[in-house]
């Protein structure tokens, strides 16, 4: 049972380039999300999805594209980076309570 | 007005002590209070998780809830220096919505 993964671990990527965070849970869960972690500002809502087939936006969703793929995957998508989006990026799922992934910290040049 | 407030520390404390963390929130539709505990460069890891008013104790962590003051607590029995973490705290009405605290920075010192 490995819980929430994501990948990559770690991400360089220059101005302008785009990038797909993918994130898998095994717990069977219906919702999941995604934020970002910024020293100073705490976990912040970027896009969540309450159940196979459905996306809504959180708190901080511009720059960014999600796709939930089925019950099991929700990808988060950066079209065109900026130095803003340099962040810790984690996925989570939950019944009532989240569980979190490992996160991916990406730096954009 | 942020609708949880977490100190954001550091607190230093020596091995053994009793640690007292603690959130304010301002929603009383919330209904669902939990604490993660985040070591450095990992994920948030779910401690503890109560609903309602109360108390919960799991080993040395006891987590405590008072509604009516929308005040939550965490205390740490007999800390240690493996609880050098940053512990947030979060909450939710139950639906989509979780609300997290920036997190406090804990260091038990040996």
């Amino acid at each position: 049972n490995a819980g929430v993964t994501q990948t990559p671990k770690f991400q360089v990527l220059k101005t302008g380039q785009s990038m797909t965070l993918q994130c898998a849970q095994d717990m069977n869960h219906n919702s999941m999300y995604w934020y970002r972690q910024d020293p100073g500002m705490g976990l912040r809502l970027i896009y969540y999805s309450a159940s196979e087939g459905t996306t809504d936006k959180g708190e901080v969703p511009n720059g960014y594209n999600v796709s939930r793929l089925n019950k099991r995957e929700f990808s988060l998508r950066l079209e065109s980076a900026a130095p803003s989006q340099t962040s810790v990026y984690f996925c989570a799922s939950s019944d009532l309570t989240q569980y979190f992934g490992p996160g991916t910290r990406l730096t954009v040049l | 007005q942020k609708e949880v407030e977490q100190d954001p520390g550091p607190l230093s404390v020596p091995e053994g002590a009793i640690v007292s963390l603690n959130c304010t929130y301002s929603n009383s539709a919330f209904q669902y209070f939990m604490w993660y505990r985040q070591y450095s460069r990992k994920g948030p890891e779910l401690l503890m998780y109560t609903y309602s008013s109360g108390n919960k104790e799991d080993g040395r962590f006891t987590a405590q809830v008072d509604k009516s003051s929308k005040y939550i607590s965490l205390f740490i029995r007999d800390s240690q220096p493996s609880d050098s973490a940053t512990y947030l705290c979060a909450t939710t009405s139950g639906t989509y919505k979780y609300i997290f605290g920036t997190g406090t920075r804990l260091k038990v010192l040996a």
